[in-house]
């Protein structure tokens, strides 16, 4: 089985402040992982994937298999970063998403 | 809006009444998927389709569900007697994939209400 673990459901940092979203997987074998977004009253939309290796709008993350995580980060948090972030998992060959339960983001001014 | 198209955006029904919802793919996109979204949760897979063949069903589609993708293009999901547990936002989602490695597009979703 696998499974997405956000254990926070609710982050606020300061404007410039760093940021990460946390992100603990479970699955036996190699997973893909993604990071979504939602901005207030927009569709949930692709940020990015672990085999992209990219940073998109200043953020990266990095699968770490032996810790099983997927943490999302940001050295320096902009106002219009607030959203809700799911990570996800797609089984190796797979085609579903696994979510987990989202983490609300709040950069405050 | 070229995008993952869902209609309607909301449904208020009562207990026991049948809906449809549909949803229309981007242009060419061979996979289509179903997922449901409730209330402080991230959203749960439901079902797949590549092309016009449904290849994955997952269990929390009871017998009341069904989905179908008669052309290989839009897609119908119907539940059958509504419970309020049905009450979520059924998202869809698109995907254009031969390798297994592309990104899938989501709708709007639709927000059902079962009063």
């Amino acid at each position: 089985a696998q499974r997405v673990t956000q254990p926070e459901k609710l982050l606020s940092v300061f404007k410039g402040a760093p940021v990460e979203l946390k992100c603990n997987y479970s699955y036996s074998g190699s997973p893909e992982l993604f990071w979504y977004v939602q901005y207030s009253r927009q569709r949930l939309q692709l940020l990015l994937r672990h085999i992209s290796r990219e940073s998109i709008k200043g953020f990266t993350a990095d699968l770490n298999k032996g810790e099983t995580s997927f943490h999302l980060k940001k050295p320096f948090a902009q106002e219009e970063d607030s959203a809700m972030y799911y990570c996800a998992l797609r089984a190796a060959s797979g085609s579903r998403l696994t979510f987990g339960e989202g983490t609300q983001l709040t950069v405050n001014p | 809006d070229t995008g993952v198209s869902q209609d309607p955006r909301h449904k208020i029904t009562k207990r026991g009444q049948n809906v449809t919802f549909r949803c229309d793919p981007i242009s060419e996109h061979n996979r289509l998927y179903w997922y449901r979204q409730t209330l402080g949760q991230g959203p749960e897979f439901l079902t797949y389709f590549q092309n016009e063949a449904q290849l994955e069903k997952s269990r929390l589609l009871s017998d009341r569900f069904s989905a179908e993708r008669p052309k290989g293009s839009f897609s119908t999901l119907e539940i059958q007697r509504t419970e309020q547990g049905d009450s979520a936002m059924y998202l869809c989602a698109s995907s254009f994939d031969l390798t297994g490695n592309t990104e899938a597009f989501f709708g709007q979703g639709t927000r059902l209400t079962v009063v």
